[in-house]
């Protein structure tokens, strides 16, 4: 069935480094994909999409690109915050409307 | 917009009690999801609803638990009888499954421990 696999972490980065965490997934058909994020004590909020193959979604200074080639959605941002801490989760849609989600990375900014 | 919503927020009790979970979908959503996430497992699917109707309930643990979405707009997640192995956070998210590209929306979650 469709999957999803991402970075395990946690990964511990200082302020201003630069973040990619990687994501990919296994799907028959083309799925559309997501980035979520979820801040201590809160629900998980939908970060960016993207739906068809070479679209970039981008949000809060994130980014990712869908590619179709390496069935990759790695989500990259240039210069991470303390603010930025969170588990981060890639999740991809069917077209069954069928939601996967990977397990999370957890990320950790420090000043 | 308002988005999701669960209630309560927070839920201590003993062991063996009726512990009885609610939400409010995003308005024009017609799918609903109960997921549970713990340290240990992660986030795990529950059971869904389509247009009210429970689609798949295969994650549901174990017979204790019970879901019900009476109507569009509420459902609930019971467990009956509660044991500490429970404890988690429970989350509701809904969407609109018109199209694939539509995403789930989750509310706030339920901190559940049950002592």
């Amino acid at each position: 069935g469709d999957s999803v696999t991402q970075m395990e972490g946690p990964v511990t980065l200082s302020e201003e480094a630069f973040l990619t965490i990687n994501c990919t997934y296994t799907a028959t058909g083309y799925p559309s994909l997501f980035w979520y994020v979820q801040y201590p004590g809160e629900g998980l909020q939908l970060l960016l999409k993207a739906t068809k193959a070479d679209d970039k979604g981008s949000n809060k200074g994130f980014e990712a690109t869908y590619r179709k080639e390496t069935t990759s959605f790695h989500l990259e941002k240039g210069s991470v915050q303390v603010s930025d801490s969170a588990v981060y989760f890639c999740a991809l849609k069917d077209n069954n409307n069928d939601m996967r989600f990977g397990a999370g990375t957890r990320l950790t900014v420090k000043p | 917009d308002a988005g999701v919503i669960q209630s309560p927020r927070h839920e201590v009790t003993e062991m063996g009690q009726e512990v009885t979970l609610r939400c409010k979908p995003i308005s024009g959503h017609n799918s609903l999801f109960w997921y549970r996430q713990t340290m240990m497992r992660g986030l795990e699917l529950l059971i869904y609803f389509n247009n009210n109707v429970p689609i798949d309930d295969s994650g549901m643990p174990e017979d204790r638990f019970s879901a019900k979405m009476p109507n569009a707009s509420f459902s609930t997640l019971k467990i009956q009888p509660s044991e500490p192995r429970d404890s988690a956070v429970y989350f509701c998210a809904s969407s609109f499954t018109g199209a694939s590209n539509q995403p789930q929306h989750f509310g706030d979650g339920t901190r559940l421990s049950i002592l």
